[in-house]
């Protein structure tokens, strides 16, 4: 199985502040068709997750500009800018080139 | 718009078999897969397996002994089927929708205890 590896576990920002998460994988996410299928979710607190990025760094329908996501290979990163309230939650990283799907295991962001 | 719901028992005995359903609105199930995903209490996410677009079905293989995953696609309704549950089968069972990827639409989770 993929392992996906995000760091760091928690982090803490100030309102309109930058900050990166990575996810590392066990193994190049390249599929056989050329894509790369990582994506990035939010899980806010008490809610499902939802999609936020896709592809690597296509956001989904309705995420502002401020998530941007990058890497290739086995090495990806979320960047969200000028962070906001509605940000604080869950974030995970999600593998789908490879069954069994595999996640990482969360970072939590909590605002200062 | 694009819906997903689960619905099952909230309480599940040991040893016994959890049946959910996931009826979807705004899609096709014949045209996107549908993916279950679980979530222990506090803990991170785990990919349980899929109903494919055409039918077909894949399992997380440390699952795959205890689930099924069919549907119904005149009820716009995909199932799962896990036996032998045990107390660390609790958490929240979440349907989503793939398509080019993973996960682009969630239902709200159904909250499973297994207890007697």
């Amino acid at each position: 199985d993929v392992v996906m590896t995000q760091t760091p576990v928690s982090l803490s920002v100030s309102l309109g502040g930058q900050v990166s998460i990575s996810c590392r994988s066990s193994q190049s996410l390249v599929h056989n068709n050329g894509n790369t299928y990582l994506s990035w979710y939010l899980q806010k607190p008490g809610q499902s997750p939802q999609l936020l990025i896709y592809k690597v760094s296509n956001r989904f329908s309705g995420i502002s500009d401020r998530f941007s996501g990058s890497g290739s290979g086995t090495d990806f990163t979320l960047k969200i800018s000028r962070v906001e309230p509605d940000d604080l939650g869950v974030y995970y990283c999600g593998q789908g080139t490879q069954y069994p799907l595999t996640f990482g295991s969360g970072t939590k962001l909590e605002i200062k | 718009q694009v819906q997903l719901k689960e619905s099952g028992p909230g309480l599940v005995q040991p040893s016994q078999t959890l049946s959910l359903t996931c009826t979807v609105s705004g899609f096709s199930l014949t045209s996107y897969n549908v993916h279950w995903v679980r979530q222990p209490p506090g803990k991170g996410l785990e990919w349980m397996g899929r109903m494919r677009y055409n039918g077909d079905t894949s399992y997380n293989s440390a699952l795959k002994s205890r689930l099924s995953i069919s549907r119904d696609t005149s009820k716009n309704q995909v199932f799962l089927k896990m036996n032998s549950l045990q107390t660390d089968d609790t958490g929240t069972y979440y349907c989503t929708r793939g398509s080019t990827t993973v996960g682009d639409y969630w239902g709200q989770g159904v909250m499973v205890t297994v207890s007697s």
